[in-house]
């Protein structure tokens, strides 16, 4: 059973850096069958896909278009887990932010549980 | 504004069919499949039906899915009041480099 434990802080000022971290368990940030993204979902802005990282022979990174030029989706294969780092944020950034897999399917299986994100003074 | 077009409530009384639609594009669900989510209040969506019509293991075979062209459909059958969340779908867009997309949810009532 997969499991993702997600930590980071709730509160982010404006103008600064959001990060997150999602911990893996029962299976592998390096497998090469899984995708390991990063989705957020607010009122104004629904269910919006971030990005993802996942190894096929070597790492490969995709981002949405819509916050290609702030985002970085890093793993860590020594702690089998892999962040988010969102760059200068917005109100409008505020959400609740998950890490989710897609396996070998290539559908979203595994959700962690959220992490509420607020941009504010 | 989302990509996938779902309408954004639906209702029923238990035991009845309830039906929820999902209308995208040929770059989403003309040309991939679809998935489906539960999500409750508090709670992440729950994967309730992957690949157009599949349950993964341990959803009751009350939910169906399915597609045609690029619209899709999850029916819930004999309706339960444990039913009551929002329903999501989503599928890969195959246009700007790639990206998952998703409907905009439906809140399903059981009165």
């Amino acid at each position: 059973q997969v499991q993702l434990q997600q930590s980071g802080p709730g509160l982010v000022k404006p103008s600064q850096t959001l990060s997150l971290t999602c911990a893996i368990s029962g299976d592998s940030v390096s497998s090469n069958s899984a995708a390991w993204n990063w989705i957020r979902q607010s009122p104004s802005r629904g269910l919006e896909w971030l990005g993802r990282t996942y190894y096929r022979s070597k790492w490969y990174n995709h981002y949405a278009i819509s916050v290609k030029s702030r985002i970085t989706i890093n793993p860590d294969t020594s702690k089998n887990q892999f962040s988010l780092q969102l760059n200068s944020v917005t109100p409008e950034d505020t959400a609740v932010y998950y890490c989710v897999r897609t396996g070998r399917g290539g559908y979203p299986d595994y959700w962690g549980r959220g992490t509420l994100v607020t941009v504010s003074s | 504004q989302s990509v996938l077009t779902q309408p954004p409530s639906a209702s029923g009384t238990p035991g009845q069919r309830v039906t929820i639609s999902c209308s995208g594009s040929s770059s989403n669900i003309g040309s991939n499949s679809v998935n489906w989510f539960q999500q409750l209040p508090g709670t992440a969506p729950k994967l309730l039906i992957y690949s157009n019509n599949q349950r993964p293991s341990g959803v009751p075979d009350r939910f169906s899915g399915s597609k045609s062209g690029t619209s899709a459909s999850l029916a819930i059958s004999g309706l339960q009041s444990e039913d009551e969340a929002d329903y999501y779908c989503a599928a890969w867009d195959d246009s700007l480099n790639g990206h998952w997309v998703f409907g905009g949810g439906t809140k399903l009532t059981v009165l």
